[in-house]
This record gives C-alpha cells, sequence and structure tokens, in this order.
C-alpha cells in the first residue's frame, strides 16, 4: 500500500513565478491536510480539504496561497508570484477520518521550495 | 488555545548515553491526543507514537519510552543507550477538539559517537 505521495521532492523557483506543490493521499483517505515547515521551525497548519471541498483554510496566507483536491487526481497547492520568505518544506498529510481526534495523519516526504 | 513546548532547542550527548527530550502541552479539552514524531536529516516525518489523554501508562518500545504525566501536562520521551542514527529533530504534537496537529518548535538532538 502506497503511503502518501508528494512531487517535486525539490522545487526552485525564482521570484515572483508560480510553484505548484502536489500531494497524492494514501488509497482509500479522502481528507488531505497541508502544512509548512520554516526553517528551524515546527510544522503550521495550513488547509484542510476533501474531495472538492476546502474544509478550513485558516492557516492559509489570504494572498497568493491557494488549495484544491478535485474529484479525481492529486491535491495542488499553489503558491502565486513567490517570494524568499516561501521558502520552506510543504508537507501533505492525509487520513480516512477527519474528524476523530484519535486519527493518525499520515505524512509525505515533502516539498522543498526554494525561492531564489 | 493549544501550545506546545519543546524548551530544549538543541541537545548534544555522546553515544550510549541516555536523553530525555521534553514536551509540555497546553490545551482546555480533556480528551486529546499527543504524538511524537522523527525527522531525520532527510527530511521526512516519522511517526514513533500517539498517546490518548484516557491513557497515563508509560510506554516503552526497545530503546525509546515515553513518560506521560497529566497533571504537570507534559509528555516527555527517553532515548536509552543512544545511537548515531537517532540523530534527528523530534517533534511533539497535540491534537485537540479540532483535527489540526499543533507542533512544537522541535529538538535537535544530536548522537555524538
Amino acid at each position: 500500500n502506497a503511503g502518501v505521495m508528494q512531487n517535486p521532492r525539490h522545487l526552485v523557483r525564482r521570484r515572483g513565478q508560480e510553484a505548484r506543490l502536489r500531494c497524492s493521499p494514501m488509497k482509500g483517505h479522502s481528507h488531505v491536510y497541508w502544512y509548512r515547515q520554516l526553517p528551524e521551525e515546527g510544522l503550521k497548519f495550513m488547509v484542510y480539504l476533501q474531495k472538492e471541498n476546502i474544509i478550513d483554510e485558516s492557516g492559509m496566507p489570504k494572498e497568493r496561497f491557494s488549495a484544491e483536491f478535485p474529484k479525481e487526481g492529486p491535491s495542488i497547492l499553489r503558491i502565486q508570484q513567490v517570494v524568499r520568505g516561501d521558502s520552506a518544506a510543504y508537507f501533505c498529510a492525509s487520513s480516512p477520518h477527519p474528524t476523530a481526534r484519535w486519527n493518525e495523519q499520515f505524512f509525505g516526504p515533502g516539498t522543498r521550495l526554494t525561492v531564489l | 488555545a493549544q501550545k506546545v513546548t519543546q524548551a530544549q532547542t538543541e541537545i548534544s550527548v555522546v553515544e550510549k548515553e541516555d536523553v530525555t527530550l521534553d514536551c509540555v502541552y497546553e490545551t482546555r479539552d480533556t480528551t486529546y491526543y499527543l504524538f511524537w514524531y522523527k525527522q531525520p536529516p532527510s527530511g521526512e516525518l516519522v511517526f514513533l507514537i500517539r498517546r490518548n489523554s484516557f491513557d497515563e501508562q508509560n510506554e516503552i518500545s526497545g530503546r525509546y519510552s515515553w513518560n506521560f504525566q497529566k497533571s504537570t501536562s507534559s509528555f516527555n520521551f527517553t532515548i536509552t543507550a543512544s545511537q548515531v542514527v537517532d540523530s534527528a529533530v523530534y517533534f511533539c504534537a497535540l491534537s485537540d477538539s479540532n483535527y489540526q496537529l499543533i507542533w512544537g518548535a522541535g529538538t535537535k538532538l544530536i548522537i555524538k559517537p
């Protein structure tokens, strides 16, 4: 059973370009979470999605960032007009059950975004 | 408000020493879950343990052990007879009434040969 897949693993962008990060959840999981890890820090929640729905985007910056989880295909985290402060590791996690607190979120390997 | 504090930014020990990583949490909920994750230099997150708030039994898994004390809101992690391969950043995280995981800042553990 394949785990959570993220690609690319490393992404380099110049300031002003767009970054697209992809996440394929584990088989059977329909809930996806995105977290951001700035250098030397812990992870911070960004957004929680179910298929075709954004449930909670309270951790997402109001501008330039968007996320989707279409009916078919991976979840996408999109960052427009990237700035150097966007350089971070972006982790995706998936779960089969959204609100069960016992629920373990399964993490992907992360995408390391570097903005030049 | 929920909060997880890992006061030790970095710990350095010599191989075979025992080491304890501290985690203190804050939550208003009576039901919650605590986690430890390991992040080796390669960067991925490795799940170590999940513990619910109603189970205060200490847990041992090989060289790893966890001490959960609700009275002090702590969930400490001890590595016995440390090895160089244990070198990593270790994160403590909390999940309560919200599905979000609240993470500590992490403790960087350096095991010297």
